[in-house]
């Protein structure tokens, strides 16, 4: 299957500080992304999805100013979580898909812990 | 936001015993895909069904796509350790988004 890279995979922060993760893919052009955010032990819940080159669709509740996301090109989106609280600590995944209407490929994941 | 049901939620079995989960949904899905994560992973894509009665097997597992496009299903045979995980359905409509099920905990006693 195609390749994913999320970066950090792991990244500690401290309260009111801003954190950026980085998604990408390396074999293929990612025409839509998609964030995800997953709790211990629950499913991943869709944040946002993004197409290159246009604004991201977020999903109800979850706050466009707070959870910035780029998608300037077609392997590159970042998830910026801005002025982080500790109830922003979760695990953050990305995944990319080259039209929207393949398989959808994800990333490694990145472990946000704000303290 | 939405979710598909996936069952079991969790299960034990002895290692070389075959495995069976389902997932279900109240609308139609165009794709169905099942992805399995490790902890502290994201998930992987293991089999992705594109038509109504596919039957799609990769190596040990083999995965259909329910006759009414609102279910599937995937069988894990003769199990090994290593199968432990979590295993999530997720359905695509074909609007750029992924639903995801709640996923089936698998723990494989050796």
């Amino acid at each position: 299957g195609a390749v994913v890279s999320q970066h950090p995979s792991r990244v500690i922060c401290k309260s009111g500080t801003s954190v950026k993760i980085e998604c990408r893919s390396l074999d293929f052009q990612a025409t839509t992304m998609f964030w995800y955010r997953q709790f211990p032990k629950q499913s991943l819940m869709l944040m946002a999805t993004s197409n290159e080159g246009s604004k991201a669709t977020y999903e109800q509740g979850v706050e466009k100013d707070k959870f910035l996301i780029n998608h300037a090109s077609l392997t590159l989106s970042t998830l910026t979580v801005t002025s982080a609280h500790p109830e922003d600590s979760s695990f953050y995944i990305c995944s990319a898909s080259n039209d929207g209407d393949t398989e959808a490929f994800f990333g490694q994941g990145t472990r946000l812990t704000v303290v | 936001g939405q979710q598909l049901n996936q069952s079991p939620q969790s299960m034990f079995i002895q290692e070389g015993e075959d495995v069976s989960m389902n997932c279900t949904s109240s609308s139609i899905f165009n794709t169905w895909l099942w992805y399995k994560q490790d902890p502290g992973e994201g998930p992987v894509l293991l089999i992705a069904l594109y038509k109504a009665g596919e039957l799609t097997s990769n190596g040990r597992l083999t995965a259909q796509f329910g006759i009414t496009r609102k279910d599937s299903f995937l069988n894990i045979s003769a199990s090994i350790p290593s199968d432990v995980g979590i295993y999530f359905c997720a359905g695509h409509k074909g609007t750029y988004k992924y639903i995801f099920g709640t996923g089936t905990r698998l723990k494989v006693l050796a």
